[in-house]
């Protein structure tokens, strides 16, 4: 069976400190990747999305980077963090349109 | 990409039946709507996806008229449990990429 694992669940960061956020599939192959934010009390907004190794899409211009080295394997990043990027961090597959599968999350907080 | 516009809340009893509407009139020829659910600080969670008339499994039914401008999910006999929020979003068939409205947060009341 698939399963998606993000880590860390929770992560207080000061504000201009990096960050790295790590999410890995097991059990498909190939599949799409996402990486969504959302902050308190609204909708999720897709930041970065990965039909292939080393092929990402950004919806949102930002401070925020991802990248994908490996075909299971997805990174969010950042050089400097900022106060508003402060939120719920969720990694998500999918194979081509399928529904989307979501990760437990990571809820950051920038100080 | 077709945008969604849903209501921002609702409120409803235990045992009613809940219908929750979406717009997206620039829904694309290829495109699916799909509908999650999302409790606080978990990933949402897949309910149901259509692309026409009606779909229905275990949890809901989804209602899409012939001009697929909108769609409602259709939660019978809802419980507390049922307390989430709601988000209508529509497949980029072309980009395979989804875009998540505001969702709509259902209050279920005893």
């Amino acid at each position: 069976s698939q399963t998606i694992h993000q880590w860390p669940a929770t992560l207080v960061q000061p504000v201009g400190s990096p960050l790295s956020l790590e999410c890995t599939v097991e059990g498909t192959s190939n599949p799409n990747l996402y990486w969504y934010r959302q902050a308190a009390g609204r909708g999720l907004q897709l930041l970065f999305y990965s039909v292939g190794i080393g092929q990402i899409s950004s919806e949102v211009p930002q401070n925020l980077s991802a990248s994908r080295p490996q075909d299971r394997q997805f990174i969010l990043s950042s050089k400097k963090l900022l106060l508003s990027d402060s939120g719920f961090y969720l990694c998500a597959w999918s194979v081509h349109n399928d529904e989307q599968y979501f990760g437990p999350g990571t809820r950051l907080t920038v100080t | 990409l077709a945008k969604t516009t849903q209501p921002i809340s609702m409120d409803s009893y235990e045992g009613q039946e809940v219908n929750i509407t979406c717009s997206h009139n620039n829904i694309a020829t290829n495109d699916y709507i799909t509908w999650y659910q999302q409790f606080p600080s978990q990933g949402p969670r897949f309910i149901i996806q259509g692309y026409k008339t009606k779909v229905t499994n275990e949890v809901a039914s989804l209602f899409i008229p012939a001009d697929r401008k909108s769609s409602t999910l259709s939660l019978p006999r809802v419980s507390l449990s049922d307390t989430a929020v709601y988000y209508c979003l529509v497949t980029d068939n072309a980009g395979n990429m989804l875009t998540f409205g505001g969702g709509t947060r259902l209050m279920v009341k005893p």
